[in-house]
Protein backbone atom coordinates (compact mmCIF):
# COMPACT_ATOMS: atom_id res chain seq x y z
CA UNK A 1 0.00 0.00 0.00
CA UNK A 2 1.11 3.64 -0.46
CA UNK A 3 2.25 5.55 2.38
CA UNK A 4 4.38 8.46 3.62
CA UNK A 5 5.30 8.75 7.06
CA UNK A 6 6.91 11.03 9.38
CA UNK A 7 8.12 10.62 12.83
CA UNK A 8 4.80 11.15 15.10
CA UNK A 9 6.79 11.73 17.86
CA UNK A 10 7.37 15.12 18.66
CA UNK A 11 11.28 16.42 18.20
CA UNK A 12 12.75 18.42 20.96
CA UNK A 13 15.89 20.18 20.35
CA UNK A 14 17.59 22.91 22.23
CA UNK A 15 18.42 26.50 20.71
CA UNK A 16 21.23 26.52 18.08
CA UNK A 17 21.36 22.63 17.07
CA UNK A 18 20.39 21.67 14.07
CA UNK A 19 16.94 19.99 13.59
CA UNK A 20 16.48 17.31 11.27
CA UNK A 21 13.62 15.60 9.79
CA UNK A 22 12.61 12.55 8.10
CA UNK A 23 9.97 11.64 5.43
CA UNK A 24 9.86 8.12 4.50
CA UNK A 25 7.31 7.25 1.61
CA UNK A 26 6.34 3.52 -0.34
CA UNK A 27 4.60 2.76 -3.41
CA UNK A 28 5.28 6.28 -4.72
CA UNK A 29 6.84 7.74 -7.97
CA UNK A 30 6.87 11.66 -6.63
CA UNK A 31 8.08 13.76 -9.41
CA UNK A 32 8.39 16.61 -6.92
CA UNK A 33 8.38 16.49 -2.77
CA UNK A 34 7.53 19.64 -0.94
CA UNK A 35 7.71 20.74 3.02
CA UNK A 36 5.20 22.85 4.77
CA UNK A 37 5.10 24.78 8.12
CA UNK A 38 1.98 24.55 9.99
CA UNK A 39 1.14 26.65 13.04
CA UNK A 40 -1.75 26.00 15.91
CA UNK A 41 -5.02 26.63 14.35
CA UNK A 42 -3.90 27.82 11.29
CA UNK A 43 -3.36 26.75 7.68
CA UNK A 44 0.08 25.58 6.00
CA UNK A 45 2.72 27.50 5.26
CA UNK A 46 5.20 26.46 2.29
CA UNK A 47 8.75 26.33 2.49
CA UNK A 48 10.88 24.20 -0.16
CA UNK A 49 10.69 22.40 -3.35
CA UNK A 50 12.72 19.25 -4.47
CA UNK A 51 12.30 17.77 -7.72
CA UNK A 52 13.09 14.02 -8.26
CA UNK A 53 16.11 14.86 -10.61
CA UNK A 54 18.02 16.86 -7.88
CA UNK A 55 19.90 15.46 -4.90
CA UNK A 56 19.52 18.77 -2.63
CA UNK A 57 17.84 22.73 -1.89
CA UNK A 58 18.91 25.40 0.63
CA UNK A 59 16.92 28.37 1.58
CA UNK A 60 18.43 30.44 4.29
CA UNK A 61 18.53 27.88 7.17
CA UNK A 62 16.82 25.42 5.63
CA UNK A 63 17.84 22.43 3.55
CA UNK A 64 16.09 19.29 1.73
CA UNK A 65 17.60 16.06 0.48
CA UNK A 66 15.84 13.78 -1.66
CA UNK A 67 16.63 10.45 -1.94
CA UNK A 68 14.78 8.57 -4.42
CA UNK A 69 16.64 5.19 -3.97
CA UNK A 70 16.24 4.84 -0.26
CA UNK A 71 12.74 6.69 -0.88
CA UNK A 72 13.27 9.61 1.88
CA UNK A 73 13.46 13.31 2.18
CA UNK A 74 15.03 14.41 5.01
CA UNK A 75 14.66 18.45 6.22
CA UNK A 76 17.43 20.49 8.37
CA UNK A 77 16.78 23.71 9.91
CA UNK A 78 20.15 24.62 11.12
CA UNK A 79 20.95 27.29 14.37
CA UNK A 80 17.39 25.98 15.37
CA UNK A 81 15.24 29.28 16.93
CA UNK A 82 12.04 28.89 19.22
CA UNK A 83 10.02 30.70 16.91
CA UNK A 84 10.84 27.81 14.40
CA UNK A 85 8.80 25.15 16.68
CA UNK A 86 5.98 23.97 14.50
CA UNK A 87 4.45 20.93 13.06
CA UNK A 88 6.59 20.49 9.30
CA UNK A 89 4.43 18.08 7.16
CA UNK A 90 5.90 16.54 3.87
CA UNK A 91 3.88 16.74 0.41
CA UNK A 92 4.57 14.71 -2.58
CA UNK A 93 3.07 14.72 -6.38
CA UNK A 94 3.36 11.88 -8.43
CA UNK A 95 3.98 12.15 -12.04
CA UNK A 96 0.56 12.43 -14.40
CA UNK A 97 -1.55 14.09 -11.62
CA UNK A 98 -1.61 17.14 -9.98
CA UNK A 99 -2.66 15.98 -6.46
CA UNK A 100 -0.74 16.39 -3.40
CA UNK A 101 -0.73 13.60 -0.89
CA UNK A 102 0.82 14.70 2.86
CA UNK A 103 2.42 13.20 5.70
CA UNK A 104 1.08 13.31 8.86
CA UNK A 105 3.76 15.71 10.05
CA UNK A 106 6.62 16.28 12.81
CA UNK A 107 5.63 18.63 15.43
CA UNK A 108 9.42 20.06 16.54
CA UNK A 109 9.93 22.30 20.01
CA UNK A 110 12.98 24.28 20.33
CA UNK A 111 13.95 25.05 23.86
CA UNK A 112 15.41 27.97 24.62
CA UNK B 1 -4.81 41.25 1.70
CA UNK B 2 -4.62 39.01 -1.75
CA UNK B 3 -4.32 35.48 0.35
CA UNK B 4 -6.49 32.69 0.06
CA UNK B 5 -9.74 33.83 2.65
CA UNK B 6 -12.22 31.46 3.93
CA UNK B 7 -15.44 31.80 5.16
CA UNK B 8 -16.59 31.01 7.93
CA UNK B 9 -14.03 30.30 10.20
CA UNK B 10 -15.72 28.11 12.24
CA UNK B 11 -19.27 26.39 12.14
CA UNK B 12 -20.76 24.39 14.48
CA UNK B 13 -23.27 22.34 13.50
CA UNK B 14 -26.24 19.17 14.30
CA UNK B 15 -25.86 16.07 13.40
CA UNK B 16 -27.81 15.51 10.05
CA UNK B 17 -27.77 19.35 8.77
CA UNK B 18 -26.29 20.65 5.67
CA UNK B 19 -23.21 22.92 5.54
CA UNK B 20 -21.57 24.97 2.98
CA UNK B 21 -17.84 26.74 3.12
CA UNK B 22 -16.73 28.83 0.51
CA UNK B 23 -13.10 29.56 -0.53
CA UNK B 24 -11.60 32.66 -2.32
CA UNK B 25 -8.87 31.69 -4.12
CA UNK B 26 -5.74 33.96 -5.16
CA UNK B 27 -6.68 35.64 -8.12
CA UNK B 28 -4.42 34.88 -10.71
CA UNK B 29 -4.53 31.29 -9.25
CA UNK B 30 -5.99 28.41 -11.57
CA UNK B 31 -6.04 25.38 -9.29
CA UNK B 32 -8.01 25.02 -6.34
CA UNK B 33 -7.93 22.09 -3.56
CA UNK B 34 -9.53 21.60 -1.04
CA UNK B 35 -8.72 19.02 2.18
CA UNK B 36 -9.77 17.89 5.23
CA UNK B 37 -7.45 17.43 8.59
CA UNK B 38 -8.17 15.90 11.70
CA UNK B 39 -6.30 16.35 14.75
CA UNK B 40 -2.73 14.87 14.48
CA UNK B 41 -2.54 14.12 11.12
CA UNK B 42 -1.50 15.89 7.58
CA UNK B 43 -4.43 17.39 5.50
CA UNK B 44 -6.41 14.85 3.51
CA UNK B 45 -6.73 15.60 -0.26
CA UNK B 46 -10.31 15.94 -1.13
CA UNK B 47 -10.83 17.72 -4.56
CA UNK B 48 -9.05 19.86 -6.61
CA UNK B 49 -10.33 22.04 -9.55
CA UNK B 50 -8.39 23.55 -12.78
CA UNK B 51 -10.48 26.85 -13.40
CA UNK B 52 -14.09 25.78 -13.03
CA UNK B 53 -13.60 22.22 -13.90
CA UNK B 54 -12.94 19.30 -11.06
CA UNK B 55 -10.59 17.39 -12.39
CA UNK B 56 -10.16 14.98 -9.66
CA UNK B 57 -11.80 13.49 -6.33
CA UNK B 58 -11.12 11.41 -3.34
CA UNK B 59 -12.82 8.17 -3.31
CA UNK B 60 -12.90 8.77 0.13
CA UNK B 61 -15.01 11.07 -0.52
CA UNK B 62 -18.81 10.45 -0.16
CA UNK B 63 -21.68 11.32 -2.29
CA UNK B 64 -22.89 13.41 0.70
CA UNK B 65 -20.11 15.94 -0.40
CA UNK B 66 -19.99 18.10 -3.39
CA UNK B 67 -18.00 21.13 -4.44
CA UNK B 68 -18.16 23.89 -7.40
CA UNK B 69 -16.43 26.52 -8.69
CA UNK B 70 -18.37 28.05 -10.86
CA UNK B 71 -16.93 30.75 -12.67
CA UNK B 72 -13.40 29.49 -11.84
CA UNK B 73 -12.64 31.97 -9.15
CA UNK B 74 -14.32 31.29 -6.00
CA UNK B 75 -15.21 27.43 -4.80
CA UNK B 76 -17.73 26.11 -2.30
CA UNK B 77 -18.07 22.96 -0.56
CA UNK B 78 -20.93 21.06 0.70
CA UNK B 79 -21.85 18.48 3.33
CA UNK B 80 -25.25 17.11 3.30
CA UNK B 81 -26.49 15.48 6.31
CA UNK B 82 -23.38 16.25 8.37
CA UNK B 83 -22.34 13.18 10.71
CA UNK B 84 -20.32 13.56 13.84
CA UNK B 85 -17.13 11.97 11.63
CA UNK B 86 -17.29 15.03 9.58
CA UNK B 87 -15.74 17.03 12.16
CA UNK B 88 -12.28 18.35 10.94
CA UNK B 89 -10.70 21.43 9.49
CA UNK B 90 -11.41 22.02 6.33
CA UNK B 91 -8.74 23.52 3.97
CA UNK B 92 -8.56 25.59 1.24
CA UNK B 93 -5.74 26.35 -1.46
CA UNK B 94 -4.90 27.74 -4.52
CA UNK B 95 -1.36 27.27 -6.84
CA UNK B 96 -1.23 28.81 -10.78
CA UNK B 97 -0.41 26.17 -13.30
CA UNK B 98 2.02 23.77 -13.12
CA UNK B 99 3.46 20.84 -10.89
CA UNK B 100 6.20 23.07 -9.34
CA UNK B 101 4.93 25.51 -7.77
CA UNK B 102 3.98 25.67 -3.77
CA UNK B 103 0.13 25.79 -2.50
CA UNK B 104 -0.94 28.87 -0.53
CA UNK B 105 -3.98 27.56 2.07
CA UNK B 106 -5.97 29.59 3.57
CA UNK B 107 -7.02 29.84 7.00
CA UNK B 108 -9.33 26.74 6.94
CA UNK B 109 -12.80 26.02 8.38
CA UNK B 110 -12.94 24.47 11.58
CA UNK B 111 -16.43 21.88 11.70
CA UNK B 112 -17.98 20.64 14.57
CA UNK B 113 -21.05 18.24 13.88
CA UNK B 114 -22.69 17.85 17.62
Amino acid sequence: SQKIEQNSEALNIQEGKTATLTCNYTNYSPAYLQWYRQDPGRGPVFLLLIRENEKEKRKERLKVTFDTTLKQSLFHITASQPADSATYLCALVTSGTYKYIFGTGTRLKVLA
Amino acid sequence: DTGVSQNPRHKITKRGQNVTFRCDPISEHNRLYWYRQTLGQGPEFLTYFQNEAQLEKSRLLSDRFSAERPKGSFSTLEIQRTEQGDSAMYLCASSPDGYSYEQYFGPGTRLTVT
